[in-house]
Parts: structure tokens; sequence; C-alpha cells
């Protein structure tokens, strides 16, 4: 069965911290996704990959930067975590099948 | 005004019952998935549609591609199928996703 893994499914870090948020696939795919999704505002795109060392800004870059130095590989990076970056945290990769989605990271910035 | 919009926000049944989430968009599209995600976050895809109409066990999914929308029926409802049901269109050059707002489903005993 193919997998999209996110490392941790909750996170606990604290302002200012540097965040790593870790989503692996074993699918060969070569696109991959960073959501976010936040009540009222449903499901947001911030990065994409289509390829290794490949990176597209999304809808809501600003304060991520994300990481792909390995096809089955996509971090997303909180340089300088604050508190409005409070969230669920999505990764989905794609095939020309459809997308498939990891469990999501709850992260919690105090 | 949103380019995914999904009907209703929210849906509370009674087990057993027919059960209808309809979304409709104003982009063109390649393709609709219908997601679920249950409480604690993973989200599945159900179904991807470009035409026409699946089916899979008590789940069905339909989609007019001249009038921009998509229904997700559940026949004989349970209350296992409690969750948020998310349709996302993908459109452009990119094939990006765009999602809906979501529907939350309560199915009662």
């Amino acid at each position: 069965d193919v997998k999209v893994t996110q490392s941790s499914r909750y996170l606990v870090k604290r302002t200012g911290e540097k965040v790593f948020l870790e989503c692996v696939q074993d699918m060969d795919h070569e696109n991959m996704f960073w959501y976010r999704q936040d009540p009222g505002l449903g499901l947001r795109l911030i990065y994409f990959s289509y390829d290794v060392k490949m990176k597209e800004k999304g809808d809501i870059p600003e304060g991520y930067s994300v990481s792909r130095e390995k096809k089955e590989r996509f971090s997303l990076i909180l340089e300088s975590a604050s508190t409005n970056q409070t969230s669920m945290y999505l990764c989905a990769s794609r095939s020309n099948y459809g997308y498939t989605f990891g469990s999501g990271t709850r992260l919690t910035v105090v | 005004k949103n380019e995914v919009e999904q009907s209703p926000q929210n849906l509370t049944a009674q087990e057993g019952e027919f059960i209808t989430i309809n979304c409709s968009y104003s982009v063109g599209i390649s393709a609709l998935h219908w997601l679920q995600q249950h409480p604690g976050g993973g989200i599945v895809s159900l179904f991807m549609l470009s035409s026409g109409k699946k089916k899979h066990g008590r789940l069905i999914a339909t989609i007019n591609i001249q009038e921009k929308h998509s229904s997700l029926h559940i026949t004989a409802s349970h209350p296992r199928d409690s969750a948020v049901y998310i349709c996302a269109v993908v459109s452009g050059s990119a094939r990006q996703l765009t999602f809906g707002s979501g529907t939350q489903l309560t199915v009662l005993p």
C-alpha cells in the first residue's frame, strides 16, 4: 500500500525555535506538497516541489521554507516559529492517479 | 467568492439514512477528489473523478462537468461514517488542488 509518512503527529514548540516537519513517501512520486489547515480557512498550500531540489511557493509561503534533497523526503521548515503558525500541517504527494496524504502533524507554538 | 463551495457545512443524520454532500466549483478542472478526514487529522482520498460516477461500497460519487457540480452519496449511513468530507478540485497546468471548506457529518446511532 502506498504511504506518505509524517514523522510526528503532535509537536509543541516554543516561539522563536527552528522547527522541522518531515514528510517521506515511498511511491517514487515527483510532486510533493505541504498544506496547513485552520478552522474556517480550510486547507491552504504553503509550498510544493516537483522534483529534487526544486520548489515553488504556494498561497501562504511567508514564514516557511522547504527542502527536497532526496526524492522521497520533503521537509517544511519554520525558521523562527511564531504562535500564528499553530496549525495542522498536512503533506501530500501526487502521481498521475491522484493524491496521497499523510496523517498530519498538529503543531502548537507556545 | 471561493472557487470551491460545499454544502451543507454541517450535517447530522440518523443511522441508516441516505446522505448527500454537494460540491460546486467555478474553475475548469481536470479532476475532482472527495476526501475524508477523521478526528486526529489524517486525510484519505475516497474518489478521484473526471467524469460520470464511481462507487465504492456504500459510497457513490458523481460529477457533472458541464454544470461544474459533484455529489458524494452515502447509503445506509453508519456512525463510523462520521467525519469531515472535503471536495478538492485539480486545476491549472501545475494540477494543484483547491479545497472546499468541508462538510462535518455526524451519524447518530
